[in-house]
């Protein structure tokens, strides 16, 4: 899987945007970018996905970059609630289909 | 929303005890995995199984765990003979087809602390 790079920690001023940036420089062509996040330790929960397009959900926007290199996750207006460690993943096709975590971005929504 | 669950959200057992951690996968779905967190760390993959079957296992899922799909809709993680260092947190979590655009959804855990 190709490795991703997240900065540790962030900070964000509740009911403005939040935007979470991921570096994947050496990701291949069929390899999807995920992001997934862990409140408090409860079980990871999905947030969005995506292979080149831009993507939107009710969550959340996925930014990426025309090279694919790097990746923003934008929550566009943050709450308390969305303080979380915030994980960037690349999966490529596998066998197994498995996921794996790196250390994330801890986000932290102040009032 | 379906949604994978797990049983029990917290057990604590003696050492050298054998525990069995439950998880109920979205209906549906094929792909099954447990992960494991050891507090302040990150999340670790342990296994992956389908068709009833381990497809891919980790350097953690040693001799002493094992897991199993004993019915259609039940998948264990069981732990033989616990070791202090087995305290985590657990996640059960389950896919429904293999494919890399598709999404791997979690369980909310099971908190294993062992005395």
């Amino acid at each position: 899987d190709a490795k991703t790079t997240q900065p540790p920690s962030m900070d964000c001023a509740e009911g403005r945007a939040a935007n979470l940036p991921c570096n994947h420089s050496t990701i291949s062509g069929n390899e999807y970018v995920y992001w997934y996040r862990q409140i408090h330790s409860q079980g990871p929960q999905y947030i969005i996905h995506g292979l080149k397009n831009n993507e939107t959900n009710e969550m959340a926007s996925l930014i990426i970059t025309e090279d694919r290199k790097s990746s923003t996750l934008i929550l566009p207006h943050a709450t308390l609630r969305d303080t979380a460690v915030y994980y960037c993943i690349v999966r490529a096709s596998s066998n197994t289909g498995k996921l794996i975590f790196g250390q994330g971005t801890t986000l932290q929504v102040k009032p | 929303e379906p949604e994978v669950t797990q049983t029990p959200s917290h057990q604590v057992t003696q050492m050298g005890q054998e525990v069995i951690l439950r998880c109920v996968p979205i209906s549906n779905h094929l792909y099954f995995y447990w992960y494991r967190q050891i507090l302040g760390q990150k999340v670790e993959f342990l296994v992956s199984f389908y068709n009833n079957e381990i497809s891919e296992k980790s350097e953690i899922f040693d001799d002493q765990f094992s897991v199993e799909r004993p019915d259609g809709s039940n998948f264990t993680l069981k732990i033989r003979s616990t070791k202090l260092e087995d305290s985590a947190m657990y996640f059960c979590a389950s896919m429904a087809f293999l494919s890399s655009g598709n999404t791997i959804y979690f369980g909310e855990g099971s908190w294993l602390t062992v005395v």
